[in-house]
C-alpha cells in the first residue's frame, strides 16, 4: 500500500531550465508534505516543507505547490544547477502525535550543464 | 552546531550476528526516529522515540528488532541474529518536539549505517 507515490524514476533537465518533480498521495489525513535531497551515500537534506492550510511555499529557488483537491504536490526548481543533481524524496505525515514520515520511492533528478 | 550523528557507518555481520547502530540526535532536539532503506526503495519508517519511551513502534519488525532512547546517551536500534534480507541503510532523524497543536517539527536526518550481512 504506498500511499506516497513519485511515478517518475528519473527526470532530466538542462541546466538553466526549470526541473519539476512529481509527487502524489492517497491518505487524506495528510496535512503536512516535505522534501528532501539525497545524495549517494548521504542522509537526505531537508529542502522545504508545506502544510496543508497553504497552496505554495517558496524558498530561493525552490517552490513546493500543493493541490489538496487532486491529493497533488510538485516541486519546482528554478533555475537549475547541475549541483542539483540527486534523488529527490517526497514525504507527508499526518497530525496523529508521531510525526512519522511517510515517503515516495524517490526520483533521480539529472541537471545536465 | 553538529547535526545528527550515527555510528557506525558502514557495519559488517554474518548471519546469526547482532547489530547495532548508534545515533546521536541535534543539540536541543529530543525526538529520534529510525527510519530503513532498501536497495531501489524510498525510506520506511521503523520506531520513533522520545527521551526513555518508545511512542511508535508501528513500522519495526516484530522479531529480533528493537530500539531504545535512554535519557542518557544515543539511541540504538539493535537487530539480532542478522539475516541476508536486513542488509539496508538504516537512517536516524531527530526534530525537536512538537511544533503546536500535534504537529511534529520537520526531521533532520543523519549520514546513515549501511548494514551488509554476509
Amino acid at each position: 500500500d504506498q500511499q506516497v507515490k513519485q511515478n517518475s524514476p528519473s527526470l532530466s533537465v538542462q541546466e538553466g531550465r526549470i526541473s519539476i518533480l512529481n509527487c502524489d498521495y492517497t491518505n487524506s489525513m495528510f496535512d503536512y508534505f516535505l522534501w528532501y535531497k539525497k545524495y549517494p551515500a548521504e542522509g537526505p537534506t531537508f529542502l522545504i516543507s508545506i502544510s496543508s492550510i497553504k497552496d505554495k511555499n517558496e524558498d530561493g529557488r525552490f517552490t513546493v505547490f500543493l493541490n489538496k483537491s487532486a491529493k497533488h504536490l510538485s516541486l519546482h526548481i528554478v533555475p537549475s544547477q547541475p549541483g542539483d543533481s540527486a534523488v529527490y524524496f517526497c514525504a507527508a505525515s499526518a497530525d496523529d502525535n508521531t510525526g512519522k514520515l511517510i515517503f515516495g520511492q524517490g526520483t533521480t533528478l539529472q541537471v545536465k550543464p | 552546531n553538529a547535526g545528527v550523528m550515527q555510528n557506525p557507518r558502514h557495519l559488517v555481520r554474518r548471519r546469526g550476528q547482532e547489530a547495532r547502530l548508534r545515533c546521536s540526535p541535534m543539540k536541543g532536539h529530543s525526538h529520534v526516529y529510525w527510519y530503513r532503506q532498501l536497495p531501489e526503495e524510498g525510506l520506511k519508517f521503523m520506531v520513533y522515540l522520545q527521551k526513555e519511551n518508545i511512542i511508535d513502534e508501528s513500522g519495526m519488525p516484530k522479531e529480533r528488532f528493537s530500539a531504545e532512547f535512554p535519557k542518557e546517551g544515543p539511541s540504538i536500534l539493535r537487530i539480532q541474529q542478522v539475516v541476508r534480507g536486513d542488509s539496508a541503510a538504516y537512517f536516524c532523524a531527530s526534530s525537536p518536539g512538537l511544533a503546536g497543536a500535534g504537529r511534529t517539527d520537520t526531521q533532520y536526518f543523519g549520514p546513515g549505517t549501511r548494514l551488509t550481512v554476509l
